[in-house]
């Protein structure tokens, strides 16, 4: 159990386009997801937090406008990497809260974002 | 900003070895969680440690928890080769289920 999904696992976009993620708790309902990029051999650092049916809440220095997130429904998050520039060449990975009170996030595969 | 401190950042040993692996931290927690994320991978949830427990095991793995000292350790008992992959400690500081995450340490198991 316990189990999420991240689509795609990669993608490739030219300078300026637009990325979404996708991000699915497959077996349970997650009311808060979370959002994180890792550049690599360092650390994960928290983008956002995405609560169904608001509006995400963003971490200090990452731009709303540019990192859009849609919790839409209990299984579902997105992020849409909007004007996408080589410096947003990255690896996204969400998690999952399984209900309320509980502390362990479970994390999905993760997506490889590369912009040329 | 990462809060955690991991040491040492990396470690490479052979089979059947032990591994530790330490994790500093700066302010008060409710709990402190370790991952394991193989190589390009998501993250695998290997044990989380409230701060009124001092020690937890699960199978090879033992954690204990120093919240005097603020800091804690992994340590892997008789590891394998499938034990390679980086190890994040991970603190819920952040306060509303945020994890603060520690900047890893990356084990190599040598066959």
């Amino acid at each position: 159990g316990a189990v999420v999904s991240q689509h795609p696992s990669w993608v490739i976009c030219k300078s300026g386009t637009s990325v979404k993620i996708e991000c699915r708790s497959l077996d349970f309902q997650a009311t808060t997801m979370f959002w994180y990029r890792q550049f690599p051999k360092q650390s994960l650092m928290l983008m956002a937090t995405s609560n169904e049916g608001s509006k995400a809440t963003y971490e200090q220095g990452v731009e709303k406008d540019k990192f859009l997130i849609n919790h839409a429904s209990l299984t579902l998050s997105t992020l849409t990497v909007t004007s996408a520039h080589p410096e947003d060449s990255s690896f996204y990975i969400c998690s999952a809260l399984t209900g309320a009170g509980t502390d362990t996030q479970y994390f999905g595969p993760g997506t490889r974002l590369t912009v040329l | 900003s990462q809060q955690g401190e991991e040491d040492p950042q990396a470690l490479s040993i052979q089979e059947g070895e032990n591994a530790t692996m330490n994790c500093s931290y700066k302010t008060s927690i409710n709990n402190l969680q370790w991952y394991r994320q193989n190589s390009g991978r998501g993250l695998v949830h290997l044990i989380l440690i409230r701060s009124n427990e001092r020690e937890k095991h699960s199978g090879r793995l033992r954690v204990t928890l120093d919240t005097s000292k603020k800091s804690s350790s992994l340590l892997i008992t008789a590891s394998r080769a499938a034990d390679t992959a980086s190890y994040f400690c991970a603190t819920d500081a952040g306060g509303y289920n945020k994890l603060i995450f520690g900047a890893g340490t990356r084990l190599a198991v040598h066959p």
